[in-house]
């Protein structure tokens, strides 16, 4: 079975635009998560969706949002880039929110120049 | 709310010495305990859980926790550690809510 995967891998963006990453979730799965993670901060859950419903959001600004498909495919958007938003950003899909184990992508590097 | 700490960022260790990375949790319900592992660049991989039931558990590569409600704690163990045990491991609670939410990471490094 293909894992979870996500594109792109890696990401050089410019302060003020926007950016759009993908994750496909393993087959069967209906719930997907996002995370930032940081040196600093390690990681950070953003938000979590099912059935194309955000189900939890994290602690973070507007700019930040999410969608999924009803193939359980999802895409996270960043509006107005910060140089802040420099990050590894993962993507876990479990198959439904009474799932415990979830499973990562290997992430999406993002710069922010 | 539940929170998680992993008091230490990095651990140093020589090859074949054994190994504690500690975590603990807070919270009010009853939880769910994981620890992740990530290799250089790549996404996070469970390592093993606890659920219920027994409070050791262990992992296929040596790696074992034990849960301690009395002291909130799922501390990692290792008897002997190798130099394919580098890598960055994370300790993770979840309850009633279903968010798991994720310590800060203990960096590994295997000392020749």
């Amino acid at each position: 079975k293909a894992g979870v995967t996500q594109t792109p891998r890696y990401l050089i963006k410019t302060r003020g635009q926007q950016v759009t990453l993908s994750c496909s979730p393993i087959s069967g799965h209906r719930s997907v998560s996002w995370y930032q993670q940081t040196p600093g901060q390690g990681l950070q859950f953003l938000f979590e969706y099912f059935s194309e419903t955000q189900r939890n959001k994290g602690n973070f600004p507007g700019r930040f949002s999410g969608r999924q498909f009803s193939n359980s495919r999802s895409e996270m958007n960043v509006s107005t880039l910060e140089l802040g938003d420099s990050a590894l950003y993962l993507c876990a899909s479990r198959m439904g929110p009474s799932s415990y184990e979830q499973y990562f992508g290997p992430g999406t590097r993002l710069t922010v120049t | 709310a539940q929170s998680v700490t992993q008091l230490d960022s990095q651990v140093p260790v020589f090859e074949e010495a054994p190994v504690e990375l500690r975590c603990n949790y807070s919270s009010s319900v009853s939880v769910y305990l994981f620890w992740y592992v990530q290799y250089p660049n790549q996404g996070l991989q469970l390592l093993l859980k606890y659920l219920s039931g027994s409070t050791l558990v262990k992992s296929i590569n040596g790696f074992e926790a034990e849960f301690n409600k009395s002291q909130t704690s799922f501390h990692l163990r290792k008897p002997s550690v190798h130099i394919s045990d580098t890598a960055e491991y994370f300790c993770a609670v979840s309850g009633r809510d279903d968010k798991i939410i994720f310590g800060k990471g203990t960096r590994l490094h295997i000392l020749p």
